[in-house]
C-alpha cells in the first residue's frame, strides 16, 4: 500500500467550478501536510499547508484535514484555466521524510 | 535570480558515463534533498542532508552518491548511469523541517 494515495484523474471541471482534491495517508502519525502545484514540466511549487485538523483557507484554496480518517483534500473555488496543473499531495511522516503522492491532474475547462 | 538553481537543466548521457547534477541555493536554508520524479510515482527521495557534515540516504539512494560543498551546494553523482534513472531530478531546501522549495529540475535521459 502506498503511504500517500491520490486520486490520479484526471479531474475536468468548468471555468469557475468548484476543484475538489483527495488525498489519504497511511501513517497515522503524520503531523503536516502540505500541497503542491506543479505545472507542466516545472517544478512543485507549495500552495497551501495545513497541520490542524479543520479548514484552513488562502485566497480561492482551502485546505481541510482530518486525522482520524486519515485524509486531507484541497479545494479550489472558482476554477480558472491558470489552476490547471497537476496537484501533489504532500505528508510529513517525521523529522525528514516528506512523502509525496502521485498527484491528481486538474484541467479548467474554459 | 532564482533562489534555488540547478545544472545542467536537461542532460543526455550514455549507460555506464558518470553524471554530476548539481543545486545551489541563495536562500540560507540549513536542509536540502535530492529528488527523483517518474511519471506516475510521484517524487522519491534519494539523499537528504541537514548540515555540511550530515548527509543521509533516502528511499532510493542505490546507484547515486552525494557531497554536500558548502551549506549552499548540493552535488547529486550517478556513479555509472544505467537507463532506468532516466527522470527528472530536483533538489529541494527548507529551514528545519517546514516546507521545501523545489529548484527548477534537471531533465536527465540515459541512453
Amino acid at each position: 500500500q502506498k503511504e500517500v494515495e491520490q486520486n490520479s484523474g484526471p479531474l475536468s471541471v468548468p471555468e469557475g467550478a468548484i476543484a475538489s482534491l483527495n488525498c489519504t495517508y497511511s501513517d497515522r502519525g503524520s503531523q503536516s501536510f502540505f500541497w503542491y502545484r506543479q505545472y507542466s514540466g516545472k517544478s512543485p511549487e507549495l500552495i497551501m499547508f495545513i497541520y490542524s485538523n479543520g479548514d484552513k483557507e488562502d485566497g480561492r484554496f482551502t485546505a481541510q484535514l482530518n486525522k482520524a480518517s486519515q485524509y486531507v483534500s484541497l479545494l479550489i473555488r472558482d476554477s480558472q484555466p491558470s489552476d490547471s496543473a497537476t496537484y501533489l499531495c504532500a505528508v510529513k511522516e517525521n523529522d525528514y521524510k516528506l512523502s509525496f503522492g502521485a498527484g491528481t491532474t486538474v484541467t479548467v475547462r474554459a | 535570480d532564482a533562489d534555488v538553481t540547478q545544472t545542467p537543466r536537461n542532460r543526455i548521457t550514455k549507460t555506464g558515463k558518470r553524471i554530476m547534477l548539481e543545486c545551489s541555493q541563495t536562500k540560507g536554508h540549513d536542509r536540502m534533498y535530492w529528488y527523483r520524479q517518474d511519471p506516475g510515482l510521484g517524487l522519491q527521495l534519494i539523499y537528504y542532508s541537514f548540515d555540511v557534515k550530515d548527509i543521509n540516504k533516502g528511499e532510493i539512494s542505490d546507484g547515486y552518491s552525494v557531497s554536500r560543498q558548502a551549506q549552499a551546494k548540493f552535488s547529486l553523482s550517478l556513479e555509472s548511469a544505467i537507463p532506468n534513472q532516466t527522470a527528472l531530478y530536483f533538489c529541494a531546501t527548507s529551514i528545519g523541517f517546514y516546507e521545501q522549495y523545489f529548484g527548477p529540475g534537471t531533465r536527465l535521459t540515459v541512453t
